[in-house]
């Protein structure tokens, strides 16, 4: 069975950096786009970006492009979501979820837990 | 960029057909996938490339996408189809993904 797990809940304060991750297992990492997908309290899904493991191909929503960074390690099966600074606006639940095929057109087909980012003072 | 409209919420009595839609400019030119989330939980993917089911997706479920208008249909609702119901597609043009508004189903 395919899984993904991704690190636990942080709580960070304005300005601080943090890198989550998503480890996955029992499929061909390289070989499906990977992505992430945020979730602020009581809003909807909102698509931030995937990223092609095999040659680190990588797609953003415009309107977080700058603000977060997305990688991949080849060697680990493991994607990440990374901020240089973040912002109580940041503060969400952020889902990792590999897509179904080899193209961006396709489907979220499985989904990690979520990780819970809660940035305060 | 490209913008999916969702109603906010649908109810609909048990055994009863609860259609779900999902308004886009000219979103037949375009791939369209559901996913139903309850509460406290991953998002779950139930229909993929406009009409087809993962498995273990019971055939209550099905999709269809013409004109500006893709529709989630479930019928013979169940309690346990209770959940929020987000639309999402591929935009080439802004080679980005976008989500619906998402809709929440309730049980009358």
């Amino acid at each position: 069975e395919v899984q993904l797990v991704q690190s636990g809940a942080e709580v960070r304060e304005p300005g601080e950096s943090l890198k989550i991750s998503c480890k996955t297992s029992r499929y061909s990492f390289n070989s499906y786009w990977i992505g992430w997908v945020r979730q602020k309290p009581g809003k909807g899904l909102e698509w931030m970006g995937i990223i092609y493991p095999d040659d680190s191909d990588t797609r953003y929503s415009p309107s977080l492009q700058g603000q977060v960074t997305i990688s991949a390690d080849k060697s680990i099966s493991t994607a990440y979501l990374q901020w240089g600074s973040l912002q109580a606006s940041d503060t969400a639940m952020y889902y990792c979820a590999r897509l179904r095929g080899s193209y961006p057109v396709s489907a979220f087909e499985i989904w990690g837990q979520g990780t819970m980012v809660t940035v305060s003072s | 960029s490209y913008v999916l409209t969702q109603s906010p919420s649908v109810s609909v009595a048990p055994g009863q057909t609860a259609r779900i839609t999902c308004g886009g400019d000219n979103i037949a030119m375009k791939t369209v996938h559901w996913y139903q989330q309850k509460p406290g939980q991953a998002p779950v993917l139930v229909v993929y490339d406009d009409r087809n089911r993962p498995s273990g997706i019971p055939d209550r479920f099905s999709g269809s996408n013409s004109g500006n208008t893709a529709t989630l249909t479930i019928s013979r609702v169940e309690a346990g189809d209770e959940a929020d119901y987000y639309c999402q597609v591929w935009d080439s043009t802004s080679d980005q993904g976008v989500f619906g508004t998402g809709t929440m189903v309730s049980l009358l």
